[in-house]
């Protein structure tokens, strides 16, 4: 198994823009979840999804907007890229609510 | 308000000594807890996890210790090697409307000196 994969794990964009973060599992787990990581601070949680068809706001969604059609595929949204963007993000699944988290390995973006 | 914080933020150990990392916690609601490792330029790595129904947990050498009376866990790691360089950070969840939430230390970057 792959476990969890993200694309691309590095891209720049001009404010402004809009982009598409890549984020599969081949795990069949039902919870997918993606988060930000920002220096000096804990993984903050932007959007979640306990199954296909079904996604719910984390603590940071402004600006951002996911769609889970698949059980497999978990795509993060990013409209209007602005600076405050700037971050590394993670995407993650687990079988449940209850259980251990897999993350990818991240996609490290900026916006200048 | 919910908060899971660490208590040093690097940690330099000797090669062949034991590492303790620790984590306190405010939501005494919360019932499992995860120890992460998280080397440069990749994505956390499930460690070890607790239950509340357990105060202690070992694995391969490592050991999560859970003392909910003071709301602490701590990571012990046997005869440290040079591998185990990375950060740590410890995750706690509990339910919140019926979604298990899950809250983020900051982290303990952890140095090994050969």
């Amino acid at each position: 198994n792959a476990g969890v994969t993200q694309t691309p794990k590095f891209r720049i964009l001009k404010i402004g823009q809009s982009m598409t973060l890549q984020c599969a599992q081949d795990m069949n787990h039902n919870y997918m979840y993606w988060y930000r990581q920002d220096p000096g601070m804990g993984l903050k949680l932007i959007y979640y999804s306990v199954g296909a068809g079904i996604t719910d706001k984390g603590e940071v969604p402004n600006g951002y907007n996911v769609s889970r059609s698949t059980t497999e595929d978990f795509p993060l949204r990013l409209e209007l890229a602005a600076p405050s963007q700037t971050s590394v993000y993670f995407c993650a699944s687990s079988l449940g609510g209850g259980q251990p988290q897999h993350f990818g390995d991240g996609t490290r973006l900026s916006i200048l | 308000g919910e908060n899971v914080g660490l208590h040093l933020p690097t940690l330099s150990v000797q090669e062949g000594d034991n590492s303790i990392i620790n984590c306190a916690y405010s939501n005494s609601a919360s019932d499992y807890f995860i120890w992460y490792k998280q080397e440069s330029g990749k994505g956390p790595q499930f460690i070890i996890d607790i239950r509340s129904n357990m105060d202690k947990r070992q694995g391969q050498r490592v050991t999560v210790l859970l003392n909910k009376t003071v709301k602490h866990l701590s990571l012990q790691i046997a005869a440290t090697q040079p591998g185990d360089s990375a950060v740590y950070f410890c995750a706690e969840m509990g339910d919140s409307g019926g979604y298990q939430k899950v809250t983020f230390g900051i982290g303990t970057k952890l140095q090994v000196i050969p």
